[in-house]
């Protein structure tokens, strides 16, 4: 099983609400990633897991608070959001990449809209 | 400016043409990745190539890397329809350090190809 699943697909919420969107593999990969892509730009890194254990942290606003509960299971806590925070959130998996990094496997994405 | 620097932005070919795109970087790097995604969705690794490699196929993928001028290329040859899609580069800057699988993605090529 190659495949990472992201849930929900599409999540429109208001500025005072609180969401999680979740990520899931089974590839037994240790290491897991969470990117920002706007339209027409480049996956930007947000978060990356390494043995359950937040490793990188791109100076990412708190109202995003990640968590990792277990090697299979991604999430992304969500609160307070601006609607600049719009975009299309997506999640990836990877052997842990102890002296290099490996190939990740992407989920097909939350599309987020924050009104 | 950004690591990874694509060139072209957009590309539009008749089917069975090929396609070459280039990406540039600016820092030493592990590997460049490079991958696919189509419109709204996530991204699809298509190849790998490590810094003391300097050609690698992959089907009718054909990936160089100079890292004397800091670019690779990567040529798509006999195109289809199905290969219209964004196609980016992405770095592993971590020469010599820890990795963490920290990728910072190029601008992108947006590839058309008509039937």
């Amino acid at each position: 099983d190659t495949e990472v699943t992201q849930t929900p697909k599409h999540l429109v919420m208001g500025m005072t609400n609180k969401k999680s969107l979740k990520c899931e593999q089974h590839m037994g990969h240790r290491a897991m990633y969470w990117y920002k892509q706007k339209a027409k730009k480049p996956p930007e890194l947000m978060f990356v897991y390494s043995y359950e254990k937040l490793s990188i942290n791109e100076s990412v606003p708190s109202r995003f608070s990640p968590e990792c509960p277990n090697s299979s299971l991604l999430n992304l806590h969500l609160h307070a959001l601006q609607p600049e925070d719009s975009a299309l959130y997506l999640c990836a998996s990877s052997h842990f990449p102890a002296g290099h990094s490996y190939e990740q496997y992407f989920g097909p994405g939350t599309r987020l809209t924050v009104t | 400016s950004q690591q990874g620097e694509e060139d072209p932005q957009a590309l539009s070919i008749q089917e069975g043409e090929n396609a070459t795109m280039n990406c540039s970087y600016k820092t030493s790097i592990n590997n460049l990745q490079w991958y696919r995604q189509n419109s709204g969705r996530g991204l699809v690794h298509l190849i790998l190539i490590r810094s003391n490699e300097r050609e690698k196929h992959s089907g009718r993928l054909r990936v160089t890397l100079d890292t004397s001028k800091k670019s690779s290329s990567l040529l798509i040859t006999a195109s289809r329809a199905a290969d219209t899609a964004s196609y980016f580069c992405a770095t592993d800057a971590s020469a010599g350090g820890t990795s963490y699988g920290k990728l910072t993605f190029g601008q992108g090529t947006i590839l058309t190809v008509h039937p």
